[in-house]
């Protein structure tokens, strides 16, 4: 049973480009989790998704920030017009079921903003 | 706010010691906890989870929870140099989303 799966496992763009952020959940899953993490600093959510809905996108900047998750294919966090402090390892999680469950994290992307 | 509270540490052990990390949390409705580890440079993996009282052991790893003292620890008995790594407790009220701590950093030495 393949794992959650990311990719790129490392981006680098330029100040004023887009970054695309692919994750394809563990088999069965339904849940995505996006979590932000800076060096030496701890695991910021950013959103959660179910196939087609936003559940809380409470944690992700209002601009340039979005994501989305189709009712086919991975879930996509779409980072507009990138500036330096966008700059961190972006991870997503999936979980089995709603409230609760356990996560089970991808290996990341890392964002290199130049 | 809800709040999940870690000792940054580093937390030293020698080796074949046991390892113990503590996580206390803000929300007394909590109703699910998690241990992560999470080696340099690498994503969180799931340790253990636990949701009663008492404890859950796996293999060398034990999780304790008591809710009426809002903690949650994670032994690590005869503690290996492979178990290096930083320890990310969190917690779920029943909401989506969990709670995590900024995790404890746990060195073991040879």
């Amino acid at each position: 049973n393949a794992g959650v799966m990311q990719n790129p496992r490392h981006l680098v763009r330029r100040r004023g480009q887009e970054a695309r952020l692919r994750c394809s959940p563990m088999k069965g899953h339904s849940h995505v989790y996006w979590y932000r993490q800076l060096p030496e600093e701890g695991l910021k959510f950013m959103v959660y998704l179910q196939k087609e809905n936003i559940i809380d996108e409470s944690g992700m900047p209002k601009e340039r920030f979005s994501a989305e998750f189709p009712k086919e294919g991975p879930s996509i966090l779409r980072i507009q017009q990138v500036v330096r402090g966008d700059s961190a390892a972006y991870f997503c999680a999936s979980s089995p079921g709603p409230q609760g469950s356990e996560q089970y994290f991808g290996p990341g992307t890392r964002l290199t903003v130049t | 706010q809800k709040e999940v509270e870690q000792n940054s540490g580093p937390l030293s052990v020698p080796e074949g010691a046991i390892a113990s990390l503590n996580c206390t949390y803000s929300d007394r409705g909590s109703q699910s906890f998690f241990w992560y580890r999470q080696y340099s440079g690498k994503s969180p993996e799931l340790i253990m989870f636990i949701y009663s009282n008492g404890d859950k052991e796996d293999g060398r790893f034990t999780a304790q929870l008591n809710k009426a003292s809002q903690y949650v620890s994670l032994l690590i008995r005869d503690s290996q140099p492979s178990d290096s790594a930083t320890y990310l407790c969190a917690v779920n009220e029943g909401s989506y989303i969990p709670t995590f701590g900024r995790g404890t950093s746990l060195i073991v030495h040879p």
